[in-house]
């Protein structure tokens, strides 16, 4: 049951360089999100998905971008990497039926920015 | 508009002790209250949810947390505190009806001290 997985786990980049963070779910879930992670500042949403084909911005969506073109797959993508990039990165996946339902998080991916 | 507001950014209580952790929402509409638990180089994992079913509500691991519209407040007890409750504990809200957003507190550390 692997549930949410982030891939990779750890990166470094350089400054400009552009990169993709993966995120998969198995559990059929119509919600996707990414935050990011930061001390003092908890997690804050970069994108969210409710559905294939469908992306909206969260709160923090500057030199971000994503797209879903299946239920499984929700990638993050930075464009041009800038050292307040560094942060910790979650991918979330949650059901649609049902009342606060709760969201399933990756185990992360830790970005460095150089 | 949601927000939750966590007091306490580090909190130290004594192994055996009562775990008090405080957490304030706003939400323009009836909520859902999470509380998740972060270890060290994990992802975060669902402790309990408030759903508007009963305000009193058991999680795992021994915690649990009373729903209080009147004080806005969703705050998280355990009886007696053990070694492997060191954590980071986020409260989270979103609201109730089709897709909400879920907003995360800025997380409180807590160390349990032998």
């Amino acid at each position: 049951n692997a549930g949410v997985t982030q891939t990779p786990k750890f990166q470094v980049l350089k400054t400009g360089q552009s990169m993709t963070l993966q995120c998969a779910q198995d559990m059929n879930h119509e919600y996707m999100s990414w935050y990011r992670q930061d001390p003092g500042m908890g997690l804050r949403l970069i994108h969210y998905s409710v559905g294939a084909g469908i992306t909206d911005q969260g709160e923090v969506p500057n030199g971000y971008n994503v797209s879903r073109s299946t239920t499984e797959d929700f990638p993050l993508r930075l464009l041009s990497a800038a050292p307040s990039q560094t942060s910790v990165y979650f991918c979330a996946s949650r059901a649609k039926t049902g009342w606060g339902t709760e969201a399933f998080f990756g185990q992360g991916t830790r970005l460095t920015v150089v | 508009a949601q927000s939750v507001t966590q007091l306490g950014s580090h909190v130290s209580v004594s192994e055996g002790a009562l775990v008090l952790l405080r957490c304030n929402y706003s939400s323009s509409v009836p909520p859902y209250l999470f509380w998740y638990v972060q270890y060290p180089n994990q992802g975060l994992q669902l402790l309990l949810k408030y759903t508007s079913a009963a305000t009193l509500v058991k999680g795992i691991n021994g915690f649990e947390a009373e729903f209080k519209k009147s004080e806005t407040s969703f705050h998280l007890t355990k009886p007696s505190a053990h070694m492997s409750d060191a954590a980071e504990y986020f409260c989270a809200v979103s609201g109730s009806g089709g897709y909400q957003k879920v907003t995360f507190g800025i997380g409180t550390k807590l160390q349990v001290i032998p």
